[in-house]
């Protein structure tokens, strides 16, 4: 069926380091797959987002980087600050945002 | 732009109680969402709605009920409230055309005792 995995549900990271938060999905028929972060109290805010027909996109100290041969998607945080330490959400959709499944997410704490 | 807001912000409930979530968008969005998130878990698509008037069940709709009359407002209602719905509940937006990029409110928080 449809999942949205991620390896790893716990990442700590010294302050200043590059982050990296992994995704698995399934459903090889997904051509949009988007990465929100989400603050202690707080609803899903939008990151950064990449189709189908790209590898790589980059925004202001994020990359997320898709690898559709084995299903992976992952979401790269230069210079982690403080203000990174969330949970982080992984989606994939088929086109349609009311088909967008989410993953568990993936808790970051950036350590000072 | 408030965004997306949602009220009330916590509520507890008895069981068999019924209540209403409400939720308000002022960027002129078509669609909107809810969605519940368990602890530890994604958040599960209940209900959404692709403009004024239409309505359309999502991964988790039983217990639930949606209604759309105005763009701005997408209300859910809980009717019977049973343990299992203790939950955070979202409700969400986005444009149309922009289906996939989402805006969120913060959230109202659940317990059902």
């Amino acid at each position: 069926g449809e999942s949205v995995g991620l390896h790893l549900p716990t990442l700590s990271v010294q302050e200043g380091d590059n982050s990296i938060i992994n995704c698995a999905y399934s459903n090889s028929a997904s051509d949009y797959f988007i990465w929100y972060k989400q603050e202690s109290g707080k609803g899903p805010q939008f990151i950064i987002d990449i189709r189908s027909n790209m590898d790589k996109r980059q925004g202001q100290r994020v990359t997320v980087l898709l690898n559709k041969t084995v299903k992976h998607l992952s979401l790269q945080i230069a210079a982690t600050q403080p203000g990174d330490s969330a949970v982080y959400f992984c989606a994939e959709s088929g086109g349609g945002g009311f088909k967008t499944i989410f993953g568990a997410g993936t808790r970051l704490f950036v350590k000072a | 732009n408030a965004g997306v807001t949602q009220t009330p912000k916590f509520r507890i409930l008895k069981i068999g109680q019924s209540m209403t979530l409400q939720c308000a968008q002022d960027m002129n969005h078509n669609y909107m969402y809810w969605y519940r998130q368990d602890p530890g878990m994604g958040l599960k698509l209940i209900y959404y709605s692709v403009g004024a008037g239409i309505t359309d069940k999502g991964e988790v709709p039983n217990g639930y009920n949606v209604s759309r009359s105005t763009t701005e407002d997408f209300p859910l209602r809980l009717e019977l409230a049973a343990p299992s719905q203790t939950s955070v509940y979202f409700c969400a937006s986005s444009h149309v055309g922009y289906q996939e990029t989402q805006y969120f409110g913060p959230g109202t928080r659940l317990l059902v005792l």
